[in-house]
Parts: structure tokens; C-alpha cells; sequence
């Protein structure tokens, strides 16, 4: 079955440490990548997504992500984190295929920042 | 604004009793969707719409049924609710042939008892 994963759970890390969530999924044929990002009691929202291209994407607030077609890997990173990037991250991915309105997400990576 | 509009926030009924989710958009976008969303589970996809009259099932779309009579709306329909549908559920649309990514509405707080 296609599946996306994300190999952390929960990450607890200090202000200004670098943060990078692992992204893996399983489709085999061409792919949308998203990831967004979801703060304490609020709706999702998009932090970057790759269509094709450059396979390094940059987002806002200062992250960014590397697509990795053979790895099958499209993984976040932030070199200094902040306290107010305490949030729940979501990668998704969309296969284009005939049903390609079908869009899948990770189970979600809760990171908190500590001061 | 450009928004996705979700009623009501907070929902509690009782099981078998019949609700309805609705969903409006007012950025005259194709394609609109409805997730859920439960701890350890991240968004999981129900249905979703390509356009007007098209509707298709996503990863969990049983005891759920949508319609799309018009481009703005987007209603989620569960017939005969069960414990197991309470939730957090999130609609979202998108210029989906355009890239534009999903804006989400702020959610809809389900419990079913």
C-alpha cells in the first residue's frame, strides 16, 4: 500500500539548534511534495511544496527541503530554530495518476522548542 | 478575505443521528476536500472534489457522503454517526491545476457519544 512516513514523532530541541524531519514515501511514480505545518490550535498551512525542478525548495520562515527521488525522501530542515516554531509538521505527497486529487499525509512530527 | 468557511466548530451528537459539516469557499477554486484528523494518525483524506458534480472517495471515506451541486460548497454528510468518527475534521480547497496549495478551514470538532 502507499504510505508516507515520518520517522520522528516528537522532537524536543533548544532555540537556534537546527531541525531536519525525515519524509519518506512509497508511491513509485511521479510526485507533488508538501509540507505543512500546523501551530497550537490552529488550521494547517503550507511551508513549501516541489513540484518539479530544483530539488532543493525553499519555504517561508526560513525552511527549506530536499527532494531525493531515489531515496524517496523529501526531508525538512531549519538551521536555527525558534521558540515560536513549536508546531506540529506534516509532510504530504500527491501521486499524479488518474486519481490524482488524492492527497496523503504523513502521521505528523510534533516538535517543541524550548527556550 | 480569501477564506474556507467550516459550521459548526464544535459538534456533539449522539450515535445515529444524522449531521451535516458544511464547507463554503470563496476563492472560486475547483478542487475542495475533507479530512479528518486524529492524534498519531495525521490527516487522513475522506472525499474529495474535483469540480462541480465530481466527487471522489479518498483513504477513510466509510459512513461519509459529500455532494457538490455548487463550485463554493462542499458539505460532509455523515448519515448514522458512530463513536468512531469523532474527530477533528478540516476542510480545504485549492486551484489544484495551478499548484496554489490548500487552504484549510479552522475545523470542526466532532463527538459523537
Amino acid at each position: 500500500a502507499q504510505s508516507v512516513s515520518q520517522h520522528n514523532h516528537h522532537v524536543i530541541l533548544s532555540e537556534a539548534a537546527s531541525l531536519e524531519l525525515g519524509c519518506n514515501y512509497s508511491y513509485g511514480g511521479t510526485v507533488n511534495l508538501f509540507w505543512y505545518v500546523q501551530y497550537p490550535g490552529q488550521h494547517l498551512q503550507l511551508l513549501l511544496k516541489y513540484f518539479s525542478g530544483d530539488p532543493l525548495v525553499k519555504g517561508i520562515k526560513g525552511f527549506e527541503a530536499e527532494f531525493i527521488k531515489s531515496k524517496f525522501s523529501f526531508n525538512l530542515r531549519k538551521p536555527s530554530v525558534q521558540w515560536s516554531d513549536t508546531a506540529e509538521y506534516f509532510c504530504a505527497v500527491n501521486l499524479i495518476t488518474d486519481s490524482w486529487g488524492k492527497l496523503q499525509f504523513g502521521a505528523g512530527t510534533q516538535v517543541v522548542v524550548t527556550p | 478575505e480569501a477564506q474556507v468557511t467550516q459550521n459548526p466548530r464544535y459538534l456533539i451528537t449522539v450515535t445515529g443521528k444524522k449531521l451535516t459539516v458544511t464547507c463554503s469557499q470563496n476563492m472560486n477554486h475547483e478542487y475542495m476536500s475533507w479530512y479528518r484528523q486524529d492524534p498519531g494518525l495525521g490527516l487522513r483524506q475522506i472525499y474529495y472534489s474535483m469540480n462541480v458534480e465530481v466527487t471522489d472517495k479518498g483513504d477513510v471515506p466509510e459512513g461519509y457522503k459529500v455532494s457538490r451541486k455548487e463550485k463554493r460548497n462542499f458539505p460532509l454528510i455523515l448519515e448514522s454517526p458512530s463513536p468512531n468518527q469523532t474527530s477533528l475534521y478540516f476542510c480545504a480547497s485549492s486551484d489544484w491545476d495551478r499548484g496554489t496549495p490548500l487552504h484549510f478551514g479552522n475545523g470542526t470538532r466532532l463527538t459523537v457519544t
